[in-house]
């Protein structure tokens, strides 16, 4: 099994739809987590953190299930500019920053 | 982007061929990492230095060497080149305790 698994998509949607991914993490010790986004051909960049008690950030929500062990990135009013694919991150017990583990990514494309 | 900067963005080389990818970094961070990013793979690390002076092994080293040569640069040398090394080639900082900030990558083909 690997450490972080996301469904590569793509997901399809019209703007203004509601898109949720998914991350499930395989070690039940992971310390951190975060979603970075990447654009075509581009770097990731960081886009949220992702806390305990689930955090918010204008459209963008993410939450944290440790019973279950996944993550998610709820996207509320989706807007072309969101297209990209998206890559759950995930510091593991014993890594820090220096070991993170990347899934490969799921992607999105929003359409007119 | 702000801050890491990579040459050459492009590369072709050919199997058995050397060369040196260059990172720099102004953002005065200790902490400097080279990813590999292959399709349908996540990011994978090589190599990383915590500070100036110290570099470590990540996941995937083999056929790789890395220099820290002072704060600011950090490169990864591939001595003999590999078709299996084509790939997509991210450098990264990182301020103390927070997330990365990546280059915008080189794009690296070996025939």
């Amino acid at each position: 099994r690997k450490e972080v698994e996301q469904d590569p998509g793509p997901f399809n949607v019209p703007e203004g739809a509601t898109v949720a991914f998914n991350c499930t993490y395989s070690n039940s010790a992971s310390q951190s987590f975060f979603w970075y986004r990447q654009d075509c051909r581009k770097e990731p960049k960081l886009l949220m953190s992702v806390y305990s008690s689930g955090n918010e950030d204008g459209r963008f929500t993410a939450q944290l299930n440790r019973a279950s062990q996944y993550i998610s990135l709820l996207i509320r009013d989706s807007k072309l500019s969101d297209s990209a694919t998206y890559l759950c991150v995930v510091i593991p017990p014993s890594g820090g920053y220096n070991k993170l583990i990347f899934g490969a990514g799921t992607r999105l494309a929003v359409h007119p | 982007n702000a801050g890491v900067t990579q040459t050459p963005k492009f590369q072709v080389l050919k199997t058995g061929q050397s060369m040196t990818l260059q990172c720099a970094q102004d953002m005065n961070h200790n902490s400097m990492y080279w990813y590999r990013q292959d399709p349908g793979m996540g990011l994978r690390l090589i190599y990383y230095s915590a500070s100036e002076g110290t570099t470590d092994k990540g996941e995937v080293p083999n056929g790789y060497n890395v220099s820290r040569l002072n704060k600011r640069e950090f490169s990864l040398r591939l001595e003999s080149a590999a078709p299996s090394q084509t790939s997509v080639y991210f450098c990264a900082s990182m301020p103390g305790g927070q997330p990365q900030h990546f280059g915008d990558g080189t794009r690296l083909s070996i025939l």
